[in-house]
C-alpha cells in the first residue's frame, strides 16, 4: 500500500498569507496526485487532480506542483474560507489518503 | 451532477443496513462510483468502488468482507451494506463519482452503531 505523508499536521496562519503544504508519497506515484478541501460539517471537495490541473470553479489562488514523490499545494492569498483541512490522495495504485493538514487561523 | 445520499441512521450491533447514492446530472454508466469512510474526528479511508454498468466492485483490504457495494442503473443509484453492524461502523460514509479523481460528492450519511 502507497502511503501518504502530509506535513506539517496543523498549520495556523494568518489572512492573506502564502502558505505551502506538502505531500509525500512512500513511492512514486507519477502525477496521479488529488487535493481536497473539507470544512467543518461538509463533505470533501476536490480542488486539484492531476497534481496541478485546478478543478471546476477552484479559485487560481490554488495550484499544485509536483511528482513522483513530492507534491505541494499553494494557496497564494489565504481568504478567511481557506481555513479547512487539506488531504492528499493518490490514485497511481489503487487510492489512499493523506491524514491531513488543519489550516487555522492565528 | 449531483449525488444525494439517503438519511442518518442510527442501528444497533449485529444489525443489518443498506444506504444509498442517487446520482443524476450525468451518465450515470459512464463513470465509477466510489465509497470513502470518515470517523469522528479522523481523516478520509477509502473503502472501494463500483462500476455501474456492470457493477464490477473492487475494495480496500481493509473493507474487503466487511461491506458490499452494489448499483442499480436503472435508478442510478448506488448502494452501500453491511450484513452485521458493529460499533466501530460508526462513521460518516460519502459516495463520490470518480472521474477527475473523486470530483463530485455527495453530502454523507452518518451511521451511528451503539446498544
Amino acid at each position: 500500500e502507497i502511503v501518504m505523508t502530509q506535513s506539517p499536521a496543523t498549520l495556523s496562519v494568518s489572512p492573506g498569507e502564502r502558505v505551502t503544504l506538502s505531500c509525500r508519497a512512500s513511492q512514486k506515484v507519477s502525477s496521479n496526485l488529488a487535493w481536497f478541501q473539507q470544512k467543518p460539517g461538509q463533505s470533501p471537495r476536490l480542488l486539484i487532480y492531476g497534481a496541478s490541473t485546478r478543478a471546476t470553479g477552484i479559485p487560481a489562488r490554488f495550484s499544485g506542483s509536483g511528482s513522483g514523490t513530492e507534491f505541494t499545494l499553494t494557496i497564494s492569498s489565504l481568504q478567511s474560507e481557506d481555513f479547512a483541512i487539506y488531504f492528499c490522495q493518490q490514485y497511481d495504485s489503487w487510492y489512499t489518503f493523506g491524514q491531513g493538514t488543519k489550516l487555522e487561523i492565528k | 451532477v449531483q449525488l444525494v445520499q439517503s438519511g442518518a441512521e442510527v442501528k444497533k450491533p449485529g444489525e443489518s443496513l443498506r444506504i444509498s447514492c442517487k446520482a443524476s446530472g450525468y451518465s450515470f454508466t459512464g463513470y465509477w462510483i466510489g465509497w470513502v469512510r470518515q470517523m469522528p474526528g479522523k481523516g478520509l479511508d477509502w473503502m472501494g468502488i463500483i462500476y455501474p454498468p456492470d457493477s464490477d466492485t473492487r475494495y480496500s483490504p481493509s473493507f474487503q468482507g466487511q461491506v458490499t457495494m452494489s448499483a442499480d442503473k436503472s435508478i442510478t443509484t448506488a448502494y452501500l451494506q453491511w450484513s452485521s453492524l458493529k460499533a466501530s461502523d460508526t462513521a460518516m460514509y460519502y459516495c463520490a463519482r470518480m472521474g477527475a479523481s473523486a470530483d463530485y460528492w455527495g453530502q454523507g450519511t452518518q451511521v451511528t452503531v451503539s446498544a
